[in-house]
């Protein structure tokens, strides 16, 4: 079967660094998606890696090896407003997205 | 205002009873889904739409019915509803099923069965 695993909850400090990983076993790989969803709201996306290798974007950043089925998302300086959950997600080879079960990051000042 | 527009917000629904959940986007995406979210198991796909005219069953489809009219609504009915059903309700599109830029969702539907 297909499946993603990724950390239920992580705790930081404000300013701090975190790595949030995401695992994969899936039927194909079209590319990899990190979402950010705070408490009530929506998925909005926040990063897509289709090849090996880092791609950042200001504060974050999204590492992808294909080869070990494994992405990370790194946030450095961390906000309050940082505190969310982060959905890792995989586009198998049926293009349909496979999610996995989110990381509820929590951001102590 | 550009994007997905979802109703009602929210609803209470009593056991047995049939509702359609409307979706509609204005961004003349391809792709749209039926997404529902419960604490612990993330999103499940329920169908979706590739472009329209065309409709396609998920993860847990059953006990619903989309149709794919025209390429920007996507409702989604719940026949006869049931507690299991309570759930948080998102929808959502793409350009297309090939995107490297995401999905965009709706704001979400939070469905209670009574």
């Amino acid at each position: 079967g297909q499946n993603i695993d990724q950390p239920t909850e992580m705790t930081a400090t404000e300013g701090a660094i975190v790595q949030i990983n995401c695992t994969y076993q899936t039927s194909g790989f079209n590319g990899l998606f990190w979402y950010q969803q705070h408490a009530g709201e929506a998925p909005t996306f926040l990063s897509y890696n289709v090849l090996d290798g880092l791609e950042e974007k200001g504060r974050f950043s999204s590492f992808l090896s294909r080869s070990k089925g494994y992405s990370y998302l790194l946030l450095k300086e961390l906000q309050m407003k940082d505190s969310a959950s982060y959905l890792c997600a995989v586009l198998d080879s049926n293009y349909q997205l496979i999610w996995g079960a989110g990381t509820k990051l929590i951001i102590k000042p | 205002i550009a994007g997905i527009t979802q109703a009602p917000t929210s609803q209470i629904l009593a056991a047995g009873r049939r509702m359609t959940l409307r979706c509609t986007q204005d961004m003349r995406h391809n792709a749209m889904y039926w997404y529902r979210q419960d604490l612990g198991l993330g999103l499940r796909l329920i169908h979706y739409s590739n472009t329209a005219g065309t409709t396609g069953k998920g993860e847990v489809p059953d006990g619903y019915s989309v149709s794919r009219a025209n390429t920007d609504d996507f409702p989604l009915t719940l026949a006869s509803a049931v507690p299991s059903q309570t759930s948080v309700y998102f929808c959502a599109s793409s350009d297309s099923i090939e995107s490297s830029h995401g999905y965009t969702f709706g704001s979400g539907t939070r469905l209670t069965v009574v």
